[in-house]
């Protein structure tokens, strides 16, 4: 099983939707978790991070998390083109030498006009 | 623009050159970390440094030497690499690598594209 599981998509949205992404991971020891998006040809920008059970917003951006479920999202509400990216799920892993954050292999959200 | 900075942006090198990637970051983090990332994959970490002292190495080939000069800088001597070893390489920094990242998200810089001919 992969450390951090997400659907690489494209997940399609038309302008204005919710945008809904979801990650799940394996460690359950993980506390910290963060979304980072990345467009075509940069580097990952972090929009969100939450440690703690439930939702957690900021401005157009929810991040959900339910330790329980090891299940962490991402919505993005009234969605842009300019939203258009691959999203990255990352995940903190305590290794016993230090935490490593662990990336999922990302979804690519398309937000069409 | 972000507050990491990386030297060069894009680098051509051929198999037989030693070249070497920088790393800047003034934010008082101390702690950095090398990624290699290949087209439509996620970040492969491959080297961190927690208090400018190497606290993981992913198994990473020889032909990559990471330096950590001080806390504010990181390099990433490259020698004899191979066509595969093409990829965006991302440095990055957070306050610290403890037991509990609570509030010490990656910063990451704009990354060096990285071919090797």
């Amino acid at each position: 099983q992969k450390e951090v599981e997400q659907n690489s998509g494209p997940l399609s949205v038309p302008e204005g939707a919710i945008a809904s992404l979801n990650c799940t991971y394996s460690d359950r020891g993980s506390q910290s978790f963060f979304w980072y998006r990345q467009y075509s040809g940069k580097s990952p920008e972090l929009i969100m991070s939450i440690y703690s059970n439930g939702d957690k917003e900021d401005g157009r951006f929810t991040a959900q998390l339910n330790k329980a479920s090891q299940y962490v999202s991402l919505l993005i509400r009234d969605s842009q083109p300019s939203d258009s990216a691959t999203y990255l799920c990352a995940v903190d892993i305590d290794t016993g030498g230090g935490n490593k954050l662990t990336f999922g292999t990302g979804t690519q959200l398309k937000v069409e006009l | 623009d972000t507050e990491v900075t990386q030297t060069p942006k894009h680098l051509v090198m051929g198999m037989t050159n030693k070249k070497s990637l920088k790393c800047e970051q003034h934010m008082g983090h101390r702690a950095m970390y090398w990624y290699k990332q290949k087209a439509k994959k996620p970040p492969e970490l491959m080297f961190v440094y927690s208090y400018e002292k190497l606290s993981i190495n992913e198994s990473v080939p020889s032909r990559f030497s990471p330096e950590c000069p001080n806390s504010s800088l990181l390099n990433l001597h490259l020698h004899a690499l191979q066509p595969e070893d093409s990829a965006l390489y991302l440095c990055a920094s957070s306050q610290d690598q403890g037991r509990s990242s609570y509030n010490s998200p990656l910063h990451f810089g704009n990354g060096t594209r990285l071919t090797v001919t």
